[in-house]
């Protein structure tokens, strides 16, 4: 089966500790990206890559860090430079359309609490 | 600036009791419009894309349509299944390095009861 698979499903972070999460998919999309979800807010932004070796920035990038080092893979770090961690986070995926971009497919996502 | 607004924040029906979601938008130039349904704890599920003023899909119970402002999301005779947060997105015609990035609206929750 197709899809974007993310792990782990509840992380748990100790104060200046950094935390990788997992994100893979085999839908052989181009672009994949990265979303921070607060209760009552809409899906933010935090880091997207179109393509293999290359990623940019998005809204809220600070004290995160990512890496694209396979089509099928974008791991984010959460590092002790994020002042308030705890959150919802999605990893998302998309096919280019030869002019655009087409709907985004997401993951289950990670829940992540400061203790 | 471009902005997405969804309204209302939270909405309760009786199960059967048609109503609709709003989903308006403020941006220069709209590449695509699109829903999602998002369950508690779970990944948001895609459900339409819409892509120019007139357009409208149904899927199911579901029926999405768009004007030059804003788009609706008509739920027909509500099921307690239908339980869930709809997200509504926008695409807007940016520069080509930013051109699959979406706007995000905060959701609408939906409650049905039996």
């Amino acid at each position: 089966d197709g899809g974007i698979t993310q792990s782990p499903k509840y992380l748990f972070r100790k104060e200046g500790q950094n935390v990788t999460l997992s994100c893979e998919q085999n839908l052989n999309h181009d672009a994949m990206y990265w979303y921070r979800q607060d209760p009552g807010q809409g899906l933010r932004l935090i880091y997207y890559s179109q393509i293999v070796n290359d990623f940019q920035k998005g809204d809220i990038a600070e004290g995160y860090s990512v890496s694209r080092e396979k089509k099928e893979s974008f791991p984010l770090t959460v590092t002790s430079a994020q002042k308030n961690p705890t959150a919802f986070y999605l990893c998302a995926s998309t096919l280019y359309g030869g002019s655009s971009y087409n709907e985004q497919f997401f993951g289950p996502g990670t829940r992540l609490t400061v203790l | 600036e471009d902005q997405v607004t969804q309204s209302p924040e939270a909405l309760r029906l009786q199960e059967g009791e048609s109503s609709s979601l709003n989903c308006s938008y403020t941006v220069s130039g709209l590449r695509g419009l699109f829903w999602y349904r998002q369950d508690p704890g779970k990944g948001p599920e895609f459900l339409f894309t819409l892509y120019s003023a007139g357009e409208e899909k149904e899927k199911e119970r579901l029926k999405a349509t768009l004007t030059k402002k804003e788009s609706f999301l008509h739920i027909t005779a509500p099921k307690p299944e239908d339980s869930a947060t709809y997200l509504c997105a926008v695409q807007a015609l940016q520069s080509m390095d930013s051109n699959y990035q979406l706007i995000w609206g905060a959701g609408t929750k939906l409650i049905i009861k039996p």
